[in-house]
């Protein structure tokens, strides 16, 4: 059964600082890996989804890795902003029927950015 | 990109009560409809998944009864709490797939549920 671990499970850092959030899962056989945002008590915002057979993606200052050999996914920030403080999900889609199964979570990664 | 709407978007209903939640897809047709919950602090667990016309697959866990899915159109899926009691006090998020790029998900803005 696939599992999705996320460390750390939150992070202070001040403004301006560029960090990086872990993702790792069990099963290797994965057909993409989304990473999202979560404010308090909202939805999802999805960031990056990966494909299997992709490196990498970026979006502005974000940018996510995907080594599945390994089951590893970094998502990475630059320049952190105060704006940038939530939750950060990775979740990652099986390759066995991949229309039918659902994207399975970690437990997030939740980032505060101080002024 | 895909739309999903949820509604309520929160509920407050006395301890044995039932509670319905509706989650749409909006401009496409969703082949197939995934229903989570989450818990305060802690990541979506998947509760089940639903397509169009057929009976939902539960995850180990999760009542069936207390928890019914109706997913009887391509756009519409519906979650009724029945018998609600205050542990079922949750975030409920639900999540759509369908059309060309059938490996996303879609997801919804999520409902707020407080049972008293």
């Amino acid at each position: 059964k696939q599992e999705v671990t996320q460390i750390p499970a939150a992070l202070s850092v001040p403004e301006g600082e560029n960090l990086v959030l872990n993702c790792s899962f069990t099963d290797s056989a994965i057909y993409n890996l989304q990473w999202f945002r979560q404010d308090p008590g909202k939805g999802l915002t999805s960031l990056l989804l990966i494909q299997s057979s992709q490196r990498e993606q970026t979006s502005g200052r974000l940018n996510a890795s995907l080594d599945k050999s390994s089951g590893r996914s970094t998502l990475y920030i630059a320049a952190s902003q105060p704006g940038d403080s939530a939750t950060y999900l990775c979740a990652v889609l099986s390759a066995a029927n991949q229309a039918g199964t659902a994207l399975i979570f970690g437990k997030g990664t939740t980032l505060s950015v101080s002024s | 990109g895909a739309v999903v709407s949820q509604h309520p978007s929160w509920v407050i209903c006395k301890s044995g009560t039932s509670v319905k939640i509706e989650c749409r897809s909006l401009d496409f047709q969703a082949t197939t409809m995934f229903w989570y919950r989450q818990f305060p602090k802690q990541s979506l667990m998947l509760m089940a998944t639903s397509n169009e016309g057929s009976k939902a697959t539960y995850e180990q866990g999760v009542e069936k009864d207390k928890f019914l899915i109706n997913h009887a159109s391509l756009t519409l899926s519906t979650l009724t709490v029945t018998s609600a009691h205050p542990e079922d006090s949750s975030f409920y998020i639900c999540s759509a797939r369908g059309g060309d790029r059938f490996y996303e998900q879609y997801f919804g803005p999520g409902t707020r549920l407080t049972v008293t």
